[in-house]
């Protein structure tokens, strides 16, 4: 798992609540990602993180926002969840030769 | 808008053969294309991945083979095995450090005994 933990891993809340996951690494790497998958949508990145404060958007950024402040500690937060953002949720690090990606284990979140 | 393309969506060989996955692409831009294998209930792994200046890539049983004038590309799972009995996913990017990808829809194997 390249050293990548995600707490927690499954979640069941109700809408219009706040929610936050958590990405943690251990192996200082500078690039960290969030993405979703559903069926039929494979993976779809959120947001990623070229470094601590400095975040970007992804293809599916709506309704999500993520901080970086510190190098291991990559959050995803979902202000007001909504039943369109039940999804399992992977967080990955890229590292390596040719910045391959790595992934977490996952986030299964489901929004009632 | 779907950006790469992945077929099959299911597939079901016998143990031994050879299951060929399928994904087409369309930005010109992309150089960087890996595929992925994902168990359930687990994240995705990397399994092999290539670039646009060579045409075919080798790791072990899994083969990458590339045609970049009709912007495909394939995985080939030779002597395939009941461990095999994955969900794989095609992805491509611009590459580069920030590296952000786009996945293929996933196709679900099944290897029979």
């Amino acid at each position: 798992d390249a050293g990548i933990t995600q707490s927690p891993r499954h979640k069941v809340t109700e809408t219009g609540t706040p929610v936050t996951l958590r990405c943690h690494q251990t192996e200082n790497h500078r690039y960290m990602y969030w993405y979703r998958q559903d069926p039929g949508h494979g993976l779809r990145l959120i947001h990623y993180s070229y470094g601590v404060k400095d975040t970007d958007k992804g293809e599916v950024s709506d309704g999500y926002s993520v901080s970086r402040s510190k190098t291991e500690d990559f959050l995803l937060t979902l202000e007001s969840a909504t039943s369109s953002q039940t999804s399992v949720y992977f967080c990955a690090i890229s590292a390596g030769q040719n910045n391959e990606q790595f992934f977490g284990p996952g986030t299964r979140l489901t929004v009632l | 808008q779907q950006q790469v393309k992945q077929s099959p969506q299911s597939l079901i060989v016998q143990k031994g053969g050879i299951p060929i996955i399928n994904c087409a692409y369309e930005n010109t831009a992309f150089d960087y294309f890996p595929w992925y294998q994902q168990f359930p209930g687990k994240g995705p792994a990397l399994l092999i991945a290539i670039r646009p200046d060579v045409s075919e890539k080798k790791e072990g049983r899994f083969t990458i083979s590339f045609n970049k004038s009709a912007k495909q590309f394939s995985l080939h799972i030779m002597d395939s095995q009941p461990g095999d009995s994955a969900t794989y996913f095609c992805a491509a990017s611009h590459g580069g450090a920030t590296n952000k990808l786009i996945f293929g829809t996933g196709t679900l194997l099944a290897v029979q005994p």
